[in-house]
């Protein structure tokens, strides 16, 4: 069974960096059969994509973030990251990650998703 | 950009009720249409995909129909459990959710 955890600060000043980290058990990144996702979830409000990189580092963003955000990948610990800058009070949301699927019909499909972690920025 | 519309925002029910949801697009999405349900404080699961298939071990009482810009989600003989809020998800082009429906006990 694929698991998703996200960790990192969950408070973060206005102007710096947002970073986050999503460990991956139970499936390897590097078999290379799925993207990577972050998807944001401001406290009442609707799920925004991020971004998804693929396992060579090839990453895809939303462009309503482009610029501030960058999405890395760490093949041999099972991992990929977010990072975000200048934040501003809008950025304050649940983080989730999640997994989608690379080569099929629907490649932004979610079929996995970490518990999410709230970041709160103030 | 493709705007996705969910309707009702919220709505009332009971155990046992049978219940639809509608997402519009505002252009056609062919097929590219996901549903979701989150419980409160809980990530979201998968339900539905390609519109109308359903993801492994969702159960059959869920189902999903629509095709170009008008889809919807359809819970028959609603269970205690189903008590959520659903998101539609379009993935025509760079995925976007619809602002969620709040299904509650009546």
């Amino acid at each position: 069974q694929v698991q998703l955890q996200e960790s990192g600060p969950g408070l973060v000043k206005p102007s710096q960096t947002l970073s986050l980290t999503c460990t991956v058990s139970g499936d390897s990144i590097r078999t290379g059969n799925y993207y990577w996702n972050w998807i944001r979830q401001p406290a009442g409000k609707g799920l925004e994509w991020i971004g998804r990189i693929y396992p060579s580092g090839s990453t895809n963003y939303n462009p309503s973030l482009r610029g501030r955000v960058t999405i890395s990948v760490d093949t041999s610990n099972n991992q990929f990251s977010l990072t975000l800058t200048s934040v501003t009070a809008a950025d304050t949301a649940v983080y989730y990650c999640a997994r989608s699927d690379y080569g099929g019909d629907f490649p932004f499909v979610f079929d996995y998703w970490g518990q999410g972690t709230l970041v709160t920025v103030s | 950009d493709i705007e996705m519309t969910q309707s009702p925002s919220s709505l009332s029910a009971s155990v046992g009720d049978r219940v639809t949801i509608t997402c519009r697009a505002s252009q056609s999405i062919s097929n590219h249409l996901s549903w979701y349900q989150q419980k409160r404080g809980k990530a979201p699961k998968l339900l539905i995909y390609g519109a109308s298939t359903l993801h492994s071990g969702v159960p059959a009482r869920f189902s999903g129909s629509g095709s170009g810009t008008d889809f919807t989600l359809t819970i028959t003989s609603l269970q205690p459990e189903d008590f959520a809020t659903y998101h539609c998800q379009q993935s025509y082009s760079i995925p976007l959710f619809g602002q969620g429906t709040r299904l509650e006990i009546k």
